[in-house]
């Protein structure tokens, strides 16, 4: 498998245009997350997904971001209109349906996201 | 709640000395834990976890890390450091029952690796 494919790698824009982030995760695995990484914050959970279907999405910072998954392949994160501030780099992860806990995530690359 | 303290945001070491990475941990389930790797401008990837097995758990390129409950950590070492070794580590907790949303990430320690 080629792992959590994430696109663009690096995407440059302007205040207020949209920005759509891309991902797809591991085949078979059954939750895909959406992190987002700063040096000021760290390590952000923004939402997770189960079976397509969103399950927690109180990481998500406001309504200017919202994710979906329309099947079980593809995930997209966007961000309508987008500010400086949501420069960041936001990572894909997916992980098997797992019966108890210590379910292992897998990450994808990364979008390196600047926002000028 | 849980929660999870990494005690260093950076460690320095030289080449072929160990390496620790302190990781302390709450939680009110029996947690997992894991440690990743993320070098510079890459995703992270998985070291080594613990779920409940054995205490010791041994890792990917030689790290490896002891659950101890009574002192709640769960620090990354590794014997000698090698040049490759210099990234940013982050320990993971995440609840008894699965569920993603408990999943808390550390804020990181840079390790570098002194020639």
């Amino acid at each position: 498998d080629a792992g959590v494919i994430q696109s663009p790698r690096h995407e440059v824009t302007e205040m207020g245009q949209e920005v759509t982030l891309r991902c797809k995760p591991i085949s078979g695995h059954d939750y895909l997350f959406w992190y987002r990484q700063t040096m000021m914050r760290g390590l952000e959970l923004l939402i997770y997904f189960n079976n397509n279907v969103p399950i927690d999405d109180s990481g998500m910072p406001e309504d200017r971001f919202s994710a979906k998954m329309p099947n079980a392949s593809f995930s997209t994160l966007k961000i309508q209109p987008s500010e400086p501030r949501d420069s960041a780099v936001y990572f894909c992860a997916s992980s098997l349906v797992a019966s108890g806990s210590g379910e292992t995530q897998y990450f994808g690359p990364g979008t390196r996201l600047l926002v000028l | 709640a849980q929660s999870v303290t990494q005690l260093d945001s950076h460690v320095s070491v030289s080449e072929g000395t160990p390496v620790l990475l302190r990781c302390n941990y709450s939680s009110s389930y029996s947690p997992s834990l894991f440690w990743y790797v993320q070098h510079p401008n890459k995703g992270l990837q998985l070291l080594l976890k613990y779920t409940s097995a054995a205490t010791l758990v041994k890792g990917i390129n030689g790290f490896e890390a002891e659950f101890k409950k009574s002192e709640t950590s769960f620090h990354l070492t590794k014997p000698s450091a090698h040049m490759s070794d210099a990234a940013e580590y982050f320990c993971v907790v995440s609840g008894g029952y699965s569920s993603a949303s408990k999943i808390i990430f550390g804020s990181g320690t840079r390790l570098s690796i002194r020639p």
